[in-house]
Protein backbone atom coordinates (compact mmCIF):
# COMPACT_ATOMS: atom_id res chain seq x y z
CA UNK A 1 0.00 0.00 0.00
CA UNK A 2 1.08 3.62 -1.01
CA UNK A 3 1.24 5.35 2.37
CA UNK A 4 0.99 8.86 3.46
CA UNK A 5 2.21 10.82 6.58
CA UNK A 6 0.26 14.00 7.75
CA UNK A 7 1.05 16.25 11.17
CA UNK A 8 -1.61 15.08 13.65
CA UNK A 9 -2.85 18.83 14.36
CA UNK A 10 -2.05 22.07 12.61
CA UNK A 11 -3.99 25.65 13.94
CA UNK A 12 -4.51 28.32 11.70
CA UNK A 13 -5.96 31.85 11.86
CA UNK A 14 -9.23 32.73 10.11
CA UNK A 15 -8.88 34.52 6.70
CA UNK A 16 -5.00 33.43 6.78
CA UNK A 17 -3.72 30.11 4.36
CA UNK A 18 -4.12 27.27 5.46
CA UNK A 19 -1.19 24.83 4.05
CA UNK A 20 -1.63 21.06 4.89
CA UNK A 21 1.55 19.03 3.77
CA UNK A 22 1.74 14.85 3.11
CA UNK A 23 4.31 12.92 2.65
CA UNK A 24 3.84 9.88 -0.17
CA UNK A 25 7.44 9.05 -0.72
CA UNK A 26 6.16 5.45 -2.18
CA UNK A 27 3.41 6.30 -4.34
CA UNK A 28 3.67 4.96 -7.93
CA UNK A 29 3.56 6.85 -11.30
CA UNK A 30 -0.10 5.97 -11.76
CA UNK A 31 -1.78 6.70 -8.96
CA UNK A 32 -3.58 9.74 -8.14
CA UNK A 33 -3.17 11.79 -4.63
CA UNK A 34 -6.94 12.44 -2.97
CA UNK A 35 -7.69 14.65 -0.68
CA UNK A 36 -10.82 14.67 1.49
CA UNK A 37 -12.34 16.20 4.63
CA UNK A 38 -14.52 15.36 7.40
CA UNK A 39 -16.24 17.96 9.65
CA UNK A 40 -17.51 16.61 13.07
CA UNK A 41 -19.87 13.63 12.79
CA UNK A 42 -20.06 13.68 8.88
CA UNK A 43 -18.88 11.57 6.26
CA UNK A 44 -16.00 12.29 4.30
CA UNK A 45 -15.82 15.12 2.08
CA UNK A 46 -14.04 15.22 -1.65
CA UNK A 47 -11.93 18.24 -1.82
CA UNK A 48 -9.21 17.60 -4.52
CA UNK A 49 -7.21 15.21 -6.53
CA UNK A 50 -3.98 15.09 -9.01
CA UNK A 51 -1.88 13.13 -10.25
CA UNK A 52 0.99 15.13 -10.90
CA UNK A 53 0.40 18.85 -11.73
CA UNK A 54 -1.24 21.26 -9.53
CA UNK A 55 -4.83 21.35 -9.30
CA UNK A 56 -7.23 24.17 -8.51
CA UNK A 57 -10.57 24.49 -7.79
CA UNK A 58 -13.62 26.27 -5.99
CA UNK A 59 -12.23 24.76 -2.87
CA UNK A 60 -8.86 24.76 -2.64
CA UNK A 61 -4.81 23.79 -4.40
CA UNK A 62 -2.87 21.31 -4.81
CA UNK A 63 0.16 21.44 -5.64
CA UNK A 64 2.53 18.23 -6.47
CA UNK A 65 5.94 18.34 -6.09
CA UNK A 66 8.34 17.07 -9.19
CA UNK A 67 9.11 13.78 -7.68
CA UNK A 68 5.53 13.32 -6.40
CA UNK A 69 6.91 12.32 -3.05
CA UNK A 70 4.92 14.78 -1.06
CA UNK A 71 1.83 17.57 -1.66
CA UNK A 72 0.40 20.28 -0.02
CA UNK A 73 -3.00 21.44 0.26
CA UNK A 74 -4.18 25.14 0.14
CA UNK A 75 -6.98 26.24 1.49
CA UNK A 76 -6.61 30.35 0.24
CA UNK A 77 -8.81 31.78 2.89
CA UNK A 78 -9.43 29.61 5.80
CA UNK A 79 -12.87 30.23 7.31
CA UNK A 80 -14.24 28.73 10.66
CA UNK A 81 -16.24 26.33 8.61
CA UNK A 82 -13.14 24.74 7.49
CA UNK A 83 -12.34 23.47 10.95
CA UNK A 84 -11.78 19.60 10.05
CA UNK A 85 -9.35 16.52 9.88
CA UNK A 86 -8.00 16.70 6.82
CA UNK A 87 -6.95 13.29 4.89
CA UNK A 88 -4.12 12.87 2.09
CA UNK A 89 -5.04 9.24 0.37
CA UNK A 90 -3.28 7.26 -2.44
CA UNK A 91 -5.53 4.97 -3.86
CA UNK A 92 -4.83 1.76 -4.06
CA UNK A 93 -6.01 -0.23 -6.94
CA UNK A 94 -8.68 -3.13 -7.07
CA UNK A 95 -7.62 -4.60 -10.65
CA UNK A 96 -10.74 -3.96 -11.97
CA UNK A 97 -11.18 -0.40 -12.82
CA UNK A 98 -11.87 0.84 -9.72
CA UNK A 99 -9.70 2.19 -6.46
CA UNK A 100 -10.52 1.74 -2.61
CA UNK A 101 -8.94 4.53 -0.77
CA UNK A 102 -6.29 4.27 2.08
CA UNK A 103 -7.41 6.70 5.07
CA UNK A 104 -4.48 7.45 7.44
CA UNK A 105 -5.21 9.49 10.97
CA UNK A 106 -5.33 13.01 9.52
CA UNK A 107 -4.62 16.05 10.08
CA UNK A 108 -6.76 18.09 12.59
CA UNK A 109 -7.38 21.84 11.32
CA UNK A 110 -8.64 24.27 13.67
CA UNK A 111 -8.87 27.53 12.41
CA UNK A 112 -8.72 30.44 15.33
CA UNK A 113 -11.23 33.16 15.06
CA UNK B 1 -32.21 13.00 -2.14
CA UNK B 2 -28.99 14.06 -3.65
CA UNK B 3 -27.20 11.89 -1.70
CA UNK B 4 -26.02 8.85 -0.21
CA UNK B 5 -28.11 7.96 2.77
CA UNK B 6 -27.97 5.64 5.61
CA UNK B 7 -29.93 4.29 8.11
CA UNK B 8 -30.20 4.15 10.76
CA UNK B 9 -28.45 7.15 12.18
CA UNK B 10 -27.72 6.10 15.52
CA UNK B 11 -27.84 2.49 16.87
CA UNK B 12 -27.37 0.51 20.13
CA UNK B 13 -26.96 -3.02 20.74
CA UNK B 14 -26.46 -5.15 22.96
CA UNK B 15 -23.54 -7.37 22.75
CA UNK B 16 -24.50 -10.58 20.92
CA UNK B 17 -27.06 -9.18 19.41
CA UNK B 18 -27.43 -9.03 15.35
CA UNK B 19 -27.84 -5.83 13.18
CA UNK B 20 -28.13 -4.66 10.05
CA UNK B 21 -27.36 -1.20 8.23
CA UNK B 22 -28.48 0.24 5.44
CA UNK B 23 -26.76 2.20 2.66
CA UNK B 24 -29.01 3.67 0.03
CA UNK B 25 -26.10 4.91 -2.98
CA UNK B 26 -26.44 8.04 -5.14
CA UNK B 27 -28.91 6.53 -7.90
CA UNK B 28 -27.10 4.82 -11.17
CA UNK B 29 -23.48 4.60 -9.17
CA UNK B 30 -22.16 1.59 -10.36
CA UNK B 31 -19.31 1.01 -6.75
CA UNK B 32 -20.32 0.99 -3.40
CA UNK B 33 -17.90 1.02 -0.70
CA UNK B 34 -17.82 0.24 3.26
CA UNK B 35 -15.67 1.41 5.75
CA UNK B 36 -15.47 1.73 9.66
CA UNK B 37 -14.06 4.20 11.80
CA UNK B 38 -13.02 3.93 15.00
CA UNK B 39 -13.34 6.78 17.56
CA UNK B 40 -10.08 9.52 16.69
CA UNK B 41 -8.98 7.32 13.57
CA UNK B 42 -9.45 7.23 9.95
CA UNK B 43 -11.90 5.36 8.14
CA UNK B 44 -10.70 1.70 7.32
CA UNK B 45 -11.99 -0.12 4.14
CA UNK B 46 -14.74 -3.52 5.18
CA UNK B 47 -15.58 -4.26 1.34
CA UNK B 48 -16.52 -3.21 -1.91
CA UNK B 49 -19.18 -3.88 -4.59
CA UNK B 50 -19.30 -3.23 -8.58
CA UNK B 51 -23.04 -3.43 -9.22
CA UNK B 52 -24.09 -6.24 -7.25
CA UNK B 53 -20.99 -8.31 -7.70
CA UNK B 54 -18.27 -8.03 -4.25
CA UNK B 55 -15.36 -7.81 -5.63
CA UNK B 56 -13.15 -6.81 -2.29
CA UNK B 57 -13.80 -8.11 1.25
CA UNK B 58 -10.52 -8.00 2.23
CA UNK B 59 -11.31 -5.52 5.31
CA UNK B 60 -14.16 -7.40 6.83
CA UNK B 61 -12.42 -8.48 10.67
CA UNK B 62 -14.69 -11.41 11.05
CA UNK B 63 -17.20 -13.95 9.48
CA UNK B 64 -19.63 -12.16 11.71
CA UNK B 65 -19.37 -9.40 9.17
CA UNK B 66 -21.03 -9.76 5.87
CA UNK B 67 -22.38 -7.44 3.03
CA UNK B 68 -24.58 -7.81 -0.03
CA UNK B 69 -25.87 -5.78 -2.73
CA UNK B 70 -28.51 -8.02 -4.24
CA UNK B 71 -30.08 -5.56 -7.05
CA UNK B 72 -27.25 -3.27 -7.59
CA UNK B 73 -28.42 -0.38 -5.75
CA UNK B 74 -29.21 -0.65 -1.69
CA UNK B 75 -26.86 -2.36 0.29
CA UNK B 76 -27.05 -3.97 3.39
CA UNK B 77 -24.21 -4.72 6.22
CA UNK B 78 -24.99 -7.43 8.98
CA UNK B 79 -23.14 -7.71 11.88
CA UNK B 80 -24.09 -11.07 13.65
CA UNK B 81 -23.36 -11.33 17.19
CA UNK B 82 -22.15 -8.33 17.75
CA UNK B 83 -19.20 -7.25 20.40
CA UNK B 84 -17.88 -4.24 22.36
CA UNK B 85 -15.02 -3.60 19.70
CA UNK B 86 -17.61 -3.80 16.76
CA UNK B 87 -18.74 0.23 18.05
CA UNK B 88 -17.51 2.46 15.73
CA UNK B 89 -18.90 4.31 12.89
CA UNK B 90 -19.97 2.86 9.70
CA UNK B 91 -19.60 5.39 6.29
CA UNK B 92 -21.12 3.60 3.24
CA UNK B 93 -19.90 5.58 0.05
CA UNK B 94 -20.76 5.39 -3.72
CA UNK B 95 -19.12 6.70 -7.02
CA UNK B 96 -20.53 6.96 -10.37
CA UNK B 97 -19.31 4.19 -13.38
CA UNK B 98 -16.92 7.52 -14.78
CA UNK B 99 -14.82 6.83 -11.54
CA UNK B 100 -11.93 9.72 -10.82
CA UNK B 101 -11.67 10.08 -7.33
CA UNK B 102 -15.35 12.05 -6.32
CA UNK B 103 -16.70 9.22 -4.20
CA UNK B 104 -19.26 10.29 -2.33
CA UNK B 105 -20.16 9.44 1.80
CA UNK B 106 -23.08 9.16 3.26
CA UNK B 107 -23.14 10.26 6.83
CA UNK B 108 -22.78 7.18 8.46
CA UNK B 109 -24.31 4.75 11.08
CA UNK B 110 -22.87 5.03 14.55
CA UNK B 111 -23.27 1.52 15.92
CA UNK B 112 -23.06 1.60 19.75
CA UNK B 113 -22.48 -2.16 21.53
CA UNK B 114 -23.17 -2.56 25.19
Amino acid sequence: DAKTTQPTSMDCAEGRAANLPCNHSTISGNEYVYWYRQIHSQGPQYIIHGLKNNETNEMASLIITEDRKSSTLILPHATLRDTAVYYCIVREGLGSGTYKYIFGTGTRLKVLA
Amino acid sequence: GAGVSQSPRYKVAKRGQDVALRCDPISGHVSLFWYQQALGQGPEFLTYFQNEAQLDKSGLPSDRFFAERPEGSVSTLKIQRTQQEDSAVYLCASSPPEWRGKGFFGPGTRLTVL
